[in-house]
């Protein structure tokens, strides 16, 4: 079947680094997604990654790509009070074009 | 560069009444999907329309139906709401050459 699944909360200090985790089922999905969601809007796309690669950076996100565990990974480095948000773990099983398949989401607060 | 318009932003229905929920996608997009995210959840796909067609559909009952209109906007369309209805919708719009959606800010329905 098709789940994905987070941690649920994720609390860090202002200047650290976070690691946001999350597994997926659906060893056919070629597109990873992490999205993020502050409170009253609606889904901003951060970064995605493509399933033959292992690793994305963009500046200060790093993803990682587990595939033989299906495990995806968002670091976010010198976390900072603006990035207390919901993120959101996606995954594409019908390809780029598919539906989005995604997580409960993981709530992170940054404390100064 | 305007990106996914929604319309309304809230609105309050009673159980039984029906409901339709607007959505421009970004210039240049000409596919529109439809989400429903409850509260404390992650979003949830409808359906998705190119072409003017429903191309695929989740797991959602025949009460929830949509339209593509030849300028490429959407509508959603709920008959007969129901309390568990009460959810903010998400539009998502992408190019049919590649996906990478752009979600607006979404509609929030109140069914009382």
């Amino acid at each position: 079947g098709e789940d994905v699944e987070q941690s649920l909360f994720l609390s860090v200090r202002e200047g650290d680094s976070s690691v946001i985790n999350c597994t997926y089922t659906d060893s056919s999905s070629t597109y990873l997604y992490w999205y993020k969601q502050e409170p009253g809007a609606g889904l901003q796309l951060l970064t995605y990654i493509f399933s033959n690669m292992d690793m994305k950076q963009d500046q200060r996100l790093t993803v990682l790509l587990n595939k033989k565990d299906k495990h995806l990974s968002l670091r976010i480095a010198d976390t900072q009070t603006g990035d207390s948000a919901i993120y959101f773990c996606a995954e594409s099983p019908g390809g780029s074009q598919g539906n989005l398949i995604f997580g409960k989401g993981t709530k992170l607060s940054v404390k100064p | 560069d305007a990106g996914v318009t929604q319309s309304p932003t809230h609105l309050i229905k009673t159980r039984g009444q029906q409901v339709t929920l607007r959505c421009s996608p970004k210039s240049g997009h000409d596919t529109v999907s439809w989400y429903q995210q409850a509260l404390g959840q992650g979003p949830q796909f409808i359906f998705q329309y190119y072409e003017e067609e429903e191309r695929q559909r989740g797991n959602f009952p025949d009460r929830f139906s949509g339209h593509q209109f030849p300028n490429y906007s959407s509508e959603l369309n709920v008959n007969a709401l129901l309390l568990g209805d009460s959810a903010l919708y998400l539009c998502a719009s992408s190019s049919n050459r590649f996906g990478g959606y752009t979600f607006g800010s979404g509609t929030r329905l109140t069914v009382v």
